[in-house]
């Protein structure tokens, strides 16, 4: 059974640092990973789609990688802002099309 | 106007009551899941459907139903609601496998 862990579970850091979110996930035979914003109150924004035979995604500040073969990724924030506070969430697609997801990262920037 | 769009948002209900949760969505998707969010737990999903003759349970479907009643219109019931069934229930859609799914808002659902 697909298991996918994020870590750390809360993270606080100052207004302008780079840092990373970790996720893991147990089975390497993935049709893609996707990462997703949440927002107090609000539902999963979208924020890069990684395929399984991509390395990484990159969008604006962020940058997502992909490590397959030992089944971890990593989304990558640069030059944090406040609004960048919300909670992070990783999810992996399975060849049967189920979305797996993490419990998320509880990120606050701090101005 | 939002591309998936959840009704209610919010509900507070008693044991043993029928509720129905209802989703609809503009993108014009044929892809539409529901899933259940607890604390510390993620997302998980209760079902799926593909088109409106295909639908399929998911990872925790037992004391749920659904009901596609159109490419558009995607519902999840609760026959006979208990509190632990208490969580935020998300809708989303997709293009295709290898697209992104775009979410609800959420409804709050709360059992007691």
């Amino acid at each position: 059974k697909q298991e996918v862990t994020q870590i750390p579970a809360a993270l606080s850091v100052p207004e302008g640092e780079n840092l990373v979110l970790n996720c893991s996930f147990t089975d390497s035979a993935i049709y893609n990973l996707q990462w997703f914003r949440q927002d107090p109150g609000k539902g999963l924004t979208s924020l890069l789609l990684i395929q399984s035979s991509q390395r990484e995604q990159t969008s604006g500040r962020l940058n997502a990688s992909l490590d397959k073969s030992s089944g971890r990724s990593t989304l990558y924030i640069a030059a944090s802002q406040p609004g960048d506070s919300a909670t992070y969430l990783c999810a992996v697609k399975e060849y049967g099309n189920k979305l797996v997801f993490g419990a998320g990262t509880i990120l606050r920037v701090k101005s | 106007d939002a591309d998936v769009t959840q009704t209610p948002r919010n509900r507070i209900t008693k044991t043993g009551k029928r509720i129905m949760l209802e989703c609809s969505q503009t993108k014009g998707h044929d892809r539409m899941y529901w899933y259940r969010q607890d604390p510390g737990l993620g997302l998980r999903l209760i079902y799926y459907s593909f088109d409106v003759k295909d639908i399929n349970k998911g990872e925790i479907s037992d004391g749920y139903s659904v009901s596609r009643q159109a490419q558009a219109k995607f519902s999840l019931s609760l026959e006979s609601a208990i509190p632990n069934q208490t969580a935020l229930y998300f809708c989303a859609t997709s293009r295709s496998r290898g697209q992104p799914q775009h979410f609800g808002d959420g409804t709050r659902l709360s059992i007691l």
